[in-house]
């Protein structure tokens, strides 16, 4: 069975550039979420999608981020601009949907740099 | 207080010691508890789940679990070079699929 699968690996764009992010989940996972990891730290939500909604997503820049995952499978987050405090792993995971212990897998993210 | 506390070390140890790391978590509601390895420019690989008071063990390794004291622990017996990592801890949230982490304690075995 396939896992998480994210594109691009990497990516490097220049500041105010827009930059946008793919992830394919686990087949039958209906949860989603984007996590950003900085260097040295644990991975932080950004978003969380049960199905198609949004369930979760105050920690969302939402001046400059914006998420979507048409008809609960594919998803994608985008930054429009990009700033250089954006530079990081930017981490994909799934989950069987509530009620099934919550384990959540990852993809191999996507490393973006802004310079 | 942080949602998740873990020491971020680094925690080192010899080869073939037992390992012992430590996270705390402050919502009394959480209900599912995992630790993640991650190695470095890797991403976070799931290793144990946790859901009731007690130990779990898998091969090599133990989660403990003391609700009461809002304390999980990862035991790695034996340690291996190859168990050289961080270690997340992350925590969900009873009602919902929450997951949220620590900042992870990295581990290194010596030889």
């Amino acid at each position: 069975e396939a896992g998480v699968v994210q594109s691009p690996r990497y990516k490097i764009i220049e500041k105010k550039q827009p930059v946008a992010f793919w992830c394919n989940p686990i087949s039958g996972h209906n949860t989603l979420y984007w996590y950003l990891q900085n260097l040295g730290q644990g991975p932080e939500l950004l978003i969380r999608y049960e199905n198609e909604e949004a369930v979760d997503d105050s920690q969302l820049p939402k001046d400059r981020f914006s998420a979507e995952r048409l008809k609960g499978v594919d998803s994608t987050l985008k930054i429009q601009p990009a700033e250089l405090g954006d530079s990081a792993v930017y981490l994909c995971a799934s989950s069987l949907g509530q009620g099934y212990g919550g384990e959540a897998f990852f993809g191999q993210g996507t490393r973006l740099t802004v310079v | 207080q942080k949602e998740v506390e873990q020491n971020s070390g680094p925690l080192s140890v010899p080869e073939g010691a037992i390992a012992s790391l430590n996270c705390t978590y402050s919502d009394r509601v959480s209900q599912s508890f995992f630790w993640y390895r991650q190695y470095s420019g890797k991403s976070p690989e799931l290793i144990m789940s946790i859901y009731s008071n007690g130990d779990k063990e898998d091969g090599r390794f133990t989660a403990q679990l003391n609700k009461a004291s809002q304390y999980v622990s990862l035991l790695i017996r034996d340690s291996q070079p190859s168990d050289s990592a961080t270690y997340l801890c992350a925590v969900n949230k009873g009602g919902g699929n929450k997951l949220t982490f620590g900042t992870g304690t990295q581990l290194k075995v010596e030889l």
